[in-house]
């Protein structure tokens, strides 16, 4: 069975601190993405990651693959408010989705 | 632009009633079409996915179906609910290539009372 492992399950960090979220995966496959949820609302893509090695930013996330470890990671910069939501990743087998269980992210003025 | 439309946003039903939700992709053809589930405060569930019409996987064995009458249309469905159907259901589309995320809609909370 495929499983798709996050953690932490929920993070409270302060305003300006780092923190990074990990994702661990137990299939082969070099597909990882990442996604944005807020309370009540859908799920939004934040980043694909196409390879071993790939490494992506936008504003103050950043998410990278390591295919070998089977683990993504998506490390926050200098948090502030805006960024409080759950994060999921997801992996790609086949033409199947699998979801991770989810980081819940709160930051705190 | 592609667009996924998911109706209804909220749903109340009793026990024992009937379900079928729907979703519609436009701005896009042979799209590669998802539901999933979200009890709360959980991970999303893959409940059926399907790549073409007349083509639909199931993941889990339950009292759901899945219909894709028309290429970009998909169903979800149930002749009779049960309280562990509550949950937030999500209706998605990808390209199929290995290359593009998934798409979601806006959701159907459901609650079975």
């Amino acid at each position: 069975e495929l499983k798709v492992e996050q953690n932490p399950l929920f993070l409270s960090m302060q305003e300006g601190k780092n923190y990074t979220i990990y994702c661990n995966y137990s299939t082969t496959s070099d597909r990882l993405y990442w996604y944005r949820q807020d309370p009540g609302k859908s799920l939004e893509s934040l980043f694909v990651l196409l390879s071993n090695g790939a490494v992506k930013q936008e504003g103050r996330l950043m998410a990278s693959l390591d295919t070998k470890a089977r683990l993504s990671t998506l490390h926050i910069t200098a948090a502030v408010h805006d960024l409080s939501a759950t994060y999921f990743c997801a992996v790609l087998t086949g033409n199947q989705f699998y979801f991770g269980t989810g980081t819940s992210l709160t930051v705190i003025p | 632009s592609q667009t996924i439309h998911q109706w209804p946003a909220t749903l109340v039903q009793p026990v024992g009633s009937p379900l079928s939700l729907e979703c519609t992709v436009e701005g896009t053809s042979n799209p590669n079409l998802y539901w999933y589930r979200q009890a709360a405060g959980r991970g999303l569930q893959l409940l059926f996915y399907s790549i073409g019409i007349d083509q639909i996987s199931s993941e889990v064995p339950q009292n759901l179906s899945a219909s894709r009458p028309q290429d970009r249309q998909f169903i979800l469905s149930s002749k009779k609910l049960l309280l562990s159907d509550s949950g937030f259901y999500l209706c998605a589309w990808g390209r199929g290539g290995r290359n593009s995320p998934l798409h979601f809609g806006n959701g159907t909370r459901l609650t079975v009372t």
